[in-house]
């Protein structure tokens, strides 16, 4: 499979649970993201990990834990979330880290937090 | 306080006509912006980029303009066709940062 992949694609969770996001890149690509978009909302960057090394937190609670293992996998590990944790979860990967390389997306993982 | 503003949350263009979707910013530090465009289910996909030394930029039906004094950017999309019927964001950031800042996005509907 090609491009940037994301599992699940719809999530329901109570907010006691634990479930981790994978995202997955084919592209080569030594940067990846992930994004959070609230509805009606713009997307708000929450982590960056470049050559497996997270270089960008964006103040992001604790409840929410990146793991980069190598430069094609990244995972979001959730535990004990709140409701207004809900929104579309976007993973994306770039050949550089900065703004110049085009980030490519995947399809989002629909959160919802009961 | 948002840094990037689409201000019209949707715009609907016949088909074959122009369509000009919005975006303002407030951050003079800002020297690259770009667009992109997502469909439903699937995520935002690269469209069209341009660097604060240009006030043009143009890819096919596409074209980009940047009016730094006015802290102002616009798409143009001409013809517009029923592929086009989408979001489209508006993103800039600062060539040294990771960070992009994006826009809420405006859903643009072509009528056939």
């Amino acid at each position: 499979e090609t491009g940037v992949t994301q599992t699940p694609r719809h999530l329901v969770m109570g907010m006691t649970n634990k479930k981790s996001l994978k995202c997955e890149q084919h592209l080569g690509h030594n940067a990846m993201y992930w994004y959070k978009q609230s509805a009606k909302k713009p997307l708000e960057l929450m982590f960056v990990y470049s050559l497996e090394e997270r270089v960008e937190n964006n103040s992001v609670p604790s409840r929410f834990s990146p793991e980069c293992p190598n430069s094609s996998h990244l995972f979001l590990h959730l535990h004990t979330l709140q409701p207004e944790d809900s929104a579309l979860y976007l993973c994306a990967s770039s050949k550089g880290d900065n703004l110049y390389n085009e980030q490519f997306f995947g399809p989002g993982t629909r959160l919802t937090v009961l | 306080d948002q840094q990037v503003k689409q201000n019209s949350p949707s715009l609907s263009v016949q088909e074959g006509r122009i369509s000009i979707l919005n975006c303002d910013y407030t951050n003079s530090m800002f020297d690259y912006f770009l667009w992109y465009k997502k469909y439903p289910a699937e995520g935002p996909t690269f469209l069209i980029s341009i660097s604060s030394i240009k006030d043009k930029n143009e890819d096919g039906r596409f074209t980009v303009f940047l009016n730094k004094s006015a802290k102002h950017l616009s798409l143009h999309i001409v013809p517009s066709q029923p592929g086009d019927s989408a979001v489209y964001f508006c993103a800039a950031g600062e060539g040294s940062n990771y960070q992009l800042i994006w826009g809420a996005g405006t859903k643009l509907i072509i009528k056939p």
